[in-house]
């Protein structure tokens, strides 16, 4: 049980345009999803909160306008990185929790050239 | 604010030696804390959690950790390692917000 998904394992995408990464908890209604980014050999840094049905909240130093975040259903969540840069290549996951417990997607690579 | 301290960025062990990952938290009420394991390229895999009660808890992989409350610890620990056991090992403190605070983590290498 608890077993969270993310499409695409990973994507190429040219600067400036756009990527969208869903986020899918298969076997239970998660009623918070949350986003990380991950460096190359460093720990999660949380990038936003989000709730089914409301607006994510971002973290301080997060752009709002730049890392999209929508929470459709109890089971879907997705990240659209609008106007990629280079810097914005990563590693990007997922979680989804109904209480106190965050069980983690596999992870989307993000290479923007 | 809470926090984690992982303080071995890295450890090496023997196939078949114990191991144990310190981790030290700072949070003003009792905290909700996590060990997650992460192979490389991959998601975060739950290993145990502790939310109250018995302060020795039982995980996956044989893994099990002790939350003291008064040294602020919450260590991990395997009596017999296993070659799949090399990975990143990441330990987390939750609040009532339910929001994670990583540790920066200790990297597991095996050697045989």
């Amino acid at each position: 049980g608890a077993v969270v998904s993310q499409h695409p394992s990973r994507v190429i995408c040219k600067s400036g345009t756009s990527v969208k990464i869903e986020c899918r908890s298969l076997d239970f209604q998660a009623t918070t999803m949350f986003w990380y980014r991950q460096f190359p050999k460093q720990s999660l840094m949380l990038m936003a909160t989000s709730n089914e049905g409301s607006k994510a909240t971002y973290e301080q130093g997060v752009e709002k306008d730049k890392f999209l975040i929508n929470h459709a259903s109890l089971t879907l969540s997705t990240l659209t990185v609008t106007s990629a840069h280079p810097e914005d290549s990563s590693f990007y996951i997922c979680s989804a929790s109904t209480t106190e417990t965050q069980y983690f997607g596999p992870g989307t690579r993000l290479l923007v050239l | 604010a809470q926090s984690v301290t992982q303080p071995d960025i890295h450890i090496t062990v023997s196939e078949g030696a114990s191991l144990e990952l310190r981790c030290n938290y700072s949070y003003g009420a009792t905290p909700y804390l996590f060990w997650y394991v992460q192979s490389p390229g991959q998601g975060l895999q739950l290993l145990l959690k502790y939310f109250s009660g018995d302060t020795l808890v039982q995980g996956i992989k044989g893994f099990e950790a002790e939350f003291k409350r008064s040294q602020s610890s919450f260590n991990l620990r395997k009596p017999s390692v296993h070659w799949s056991d090399a990975a990143e090992y990441f330990c987390a403190v939750g609040g009532v917000d339910y929001k994670l605070s990583f540790g920066a983590g200790t990297t597991v290498t095996v050697r045989a």
